[in-house]
C-alpha cells in the first residue's frame, strides 16, 4: 500500500545552517505531496505542496521538489532559525481518495 | 489560510464522562476528517466523511463516533471516556473553492484531550 517514509529525528542545527529533510514515498499513480509543519501545541500548518513531477513547491524559505524517479520530496531550506524548530510532516494524497498518508514526522530544533 | 475551527482547545475530563469536540468549516468544503495524534507521534485517521449524512470509519480503530449533519459541522463524541482516550484529535477539511486546486486537506488548531 502507500506510504511515506521520512528521516528520523530529532534533527538539531544552529542558527543559519542549512536544512534537509529527507523523504521519500511508495504510491501507485501521481499523487500530490505535502509538507505540514507542527509547531509545539498547535495544529498542521500547511508549508508546501506539489501536484506532479518536477514541480517545486515553496514557502517561507523552505523547498522542496518533486522527483518521480526517484520517489522523493526532500524538504531543505537555507538558512534556518530558531523560530522554524517544529515537527515537520511528509505527506500524501492519491488522487480520487482524498486521505491524506503522513510520514512519522521529523522533529527539528535549531540553536541560537 | 484556512477557516476550520475547533473547540475546546483544551479539555480535561474524569473517566466515564461523555464528551463532544466540536469541528466547524466555513469554506464549504464537502470532505472533513478527524485524526488522532499521541505527542510527537505519528498521525492517524479514525474518520472521515464526503459529504452530509456521509461518515467512515480511518485507519486506526477508534471507540469515538462522529455525525454529519450539516456540511459545516463533524462533531467527534466519546461516549465514555477512558484515560486510553487522552491524546490530540485533530479535524480536517479540504473541498473545492476557489484558491484550493482540490486536493489539499488543511487543519485545525487541534483539541488535547486529557481523561483523568
Amino acid at each position: 500500500g502507500d506510504s511515506v517514509t521520512q528521516m528520523e529525528g530529532p534533527v538539531t542545527l544552529s542558527e543559519e545552517a542549512f536544512l534537509t529533510i529527507n523523504c521519500t514515498y511508495t504510491a501507485t499513480g501521481y499523487p500530490s505531496l505535502f509538507w505540514y509543519v507542527q509547531y509545539p501545541g498547535e495544529g498542521l500548518q500547511l508549508l508546501l505542496k506539489a501536484t506532479k513531477a518536477d514541480d517545486k513547491g515553496s514557502n517561507k524559505g523552505f523547498e522542496a521538489t518533486y522527483r518521480k524517479e526517484t520517489t522523493s520530496f526532500h524538504l531543505e531550506k537555507g538558512s534556518v532559525q530558531v523560530s522554524d524548530s517544529a515537527v515537520y510532516f511528509c505527506a500524501l494524497l492519491r488522487g480520487g481518495y482524498n486521505k491524506l498518508i503522513f510520514g512519522a514526522g521529523t522533529r527539528l530544533a535549531v540553536h541560537p | 489560510e484556512a477557516d476550520i475551527y475547533q473547540t475546546p482547545r483544551y479539555l480535561v475530563i474524569g473517566t466515564g464522562k461523555k464528551i463532544t469536540l466540536e469541528c466547524s468549516q466555513t469554506m464549504g468544503h464537502d470532505k472533513m476528517y478527524w485524526y488522532q495524534q499521541d505527542p510527537g507521534m505519528e498521525l492517524h485517521l479514525i474518520h472521515y466523511s464526503y459529504g452530509v449524512n456521509s461518515t467512515e470509519k480511518g485507519d486506526l480503530s477508534s471507540e469515538s463516533t462522529v455525525s454529519r449533519i450539516r456540511t459545516e459541522h463533524f462533531p467527534l463524541t466519546l461516549e465514555s471516556a477512558r484515560p486510553s482516550h487522552t491524546s490530540q484529535y485533530l479535524c480536517a477539511s479540504s473541498g473545492w473553492n476557489r484558491g484550493n486546486s482540490g486536493n489539499t486537506i488543511y487543519f485545525g488548531e487541534g483539541s488535547w484531550l486529557t481523561v483523568v
